[in-house]
């Protein structure tokens, strides 16, 4: 597709369960990376990748959460035992690399509903 | 570590009223400087950016920011603001390493007829 796609756009859970979030990015974009935007606080960087170097983790509010990115491409976002303090938007991003200022193209986000 | 500030947090217009919204950054090395749009249930769209060169940068919609080194700021303009500007506008900085943007709390626009 043209832009950045997650699934799915909306996910309402209840406390204790896991939930797990996708993102398709731009196509030939090398860098990837997840956002959590909560009511009042702005985007708030979780953790990204960068073709096949380690993960930047250093966003991951706790070891509940986790992502992977499979191929360079599609990336899961997998948040275990949600707490109702999980319930933001997770926002994906792309851009076709990163230390250059290069501009990230966002997707639509998953909301997520912590009940 | 860097931190931007968005100083106002709503900010309400009459259409034809001119815009700037403030945005301060903490980082003392060379930054790339951008400003993003979200209109109501749409994602995150890049307004304008500056990496280098010419401090003012004119963006997509009228719009236009002025990077000052010496106040590290990059406050975003526009002369006559619309109904449609009605948006949440964010402020991100990045450096030339390898880290991610970071973000301002953002400002909620509503422009009233």
């Amino acid at each position: 597709g043209a832009g950045v796609s997650q699934s799915p756009s909306n996910k309402v859970t209840e406390k204790g369960k896991d939930v797990e979030l996708r993102c398709d990015p731009i196509s030939g974009h090398t860098a990837l990376y997840w956002y959590r935007q909560s009511l009042g606080q702005g985007l708030e960087f979780l953790i990204y990748f960068q073709g096949n170097s380690a993960p930047d983790k250093s966003g991951l509010p706790s070891d509940r959460f986790s992502a992977e990115r499979t191929g360079g491409s599609v990336s899961t976002l997998t948040i275990q035992r949600t707490q109702q303090e999980d319930s933001a938007v997770y926002l994906c991003a792309s851009s076709q690399r990163t230390g250059t200022g290069q501009p990230q193209h966002f997707g639509d986000g998953t909301r997520l509903s912590i009940l | 570590a860097q931190s931007v500030s968005q100083h106002n947090h709503h900010v309400i217009l009459s259409e034809a009223a001119s815009l700037e919204l403030g945005c301060n950054y903490s980082y003392g090395g060379t930054v790339n400087l951008f400003w993003y749009v979200q209109y109501p249930g749409q994602h995150l769209q890049l307004l304008l950016k500056y990496f280098s060169g010419d401090p003012l940068v004119k963006g997509i919609k009228g719009f236009e920011a002025e990077f000052i080194k010496s106040k590290f700021s990059f406050n975003l303009r526009k002369p006559s603001v619309q109904w449609s500007d009605t948006a949440e506008y964010f402020c991100a900085v990045g450096n030339s390493g390898n880290t991610p943007l970071v973000f301002g709390k953002g400002t909620r626009l509503s422009v009233i007829a």
